[in-house]
């Protein structure tokens, strides 16, 4: 299973874009890489996910580069609301070994 | 209504006690699973279903056992409770599905302590 590290936490400012990274240098090639928020003491909410170049939807963008070593999650012009934890998820396809193995994350903090 | 409902939402007990918890879920899906979250880390997954005869342990399942008692249904038991599993539990759906893993859907969490 491949292993991701990220920043332990970040800050920054209401209406900024925040670029959040997630390193994964053993992803295999089916793999994808799925971003989730979590606020507190709430379950995860999925935001993102993608399996290479570039990703976007109404809430975020995900960029992967060529070698999908590593993926950086972008949040444009974050609120307040923002604030909370991100997981990076690298996880397989169809994988009968199914173990969806979240991190840490990193803990967002949005100031006004 | 919720698509992922547990219950109890809260729950106190003593050491020794068992204890299970529940999940429910509406949407349909094949595949539950259950976590545990302590204080500043992330979700570690205890257990996992693929469907009603294939169960699966996770990362942590000592001490715990499950029940997929219908496709909607997985119930998550601690035969005999300790302090450290004190904790907040999520139980979680996903569905199948074709380009990707696709998007898991939480409930909304049980907080459960040991005394």
């Amino acid at each position: 299973l491949a292993k991701t590290t990220q920043p332990i936490s970040m800050d920054s400012y209401e209406g900024q874009e925040v670029n959040i990274t997630c390193s994964h240098n053993n992803i295999a090639t089916n793999d994808y890489i799925t971003w989730y928020q979590q606020f507190p003491s709430q379950g995860p909410r999925f935001i993102i996910q993608g399996y290479k170049t570039k990703v976007t939807n109404e809430v975020a963008s995900l960029f992967i580069p060529a070698d999908r070593k590593s993926s950086t999650l972008s949040l444009p012009r974050v609120s307040l609301s923002d604030t909370a934890v991100y997981y990076c998820l690298v996880g397989a396809v169809w994988s009968r070994d199914d173990k969806i193995i979240f991190g840490k994350g990193t803990r967002l903090h949005i100031l006004p | 209504d919720a698509d992922v409902t547990q219950t109890p939402r809260n729950r106190i007990t003593k050491t020794g006690k068992r204890i299970m918890l529940e999940c429910s879920q509406t949407k349909g899906h094949d595949r539950m699973y259950w976590y545990r979250q302590d204080p500043g880390l992330g979700l570690r997954l205890i257990y996992y279903s693929f469907d009603v005869k294939d169960i699966n342990k996770g990362e942590i399942s000592d001490g715990y056992s499950v029940s997929r008692q219908a496709q909607a249904k997985f119930s998550l038991s601690l035969e005999s409770a300790i302090p450290n599993q004190t904790a907040l539990y999520f139980c979680a759906t996903r569905a199948q599905v074709a380009g990707g893993p696709g998007e898991q859907f939480f409930g909304p969490g049980t907080r459960l302590t040991v005394l």
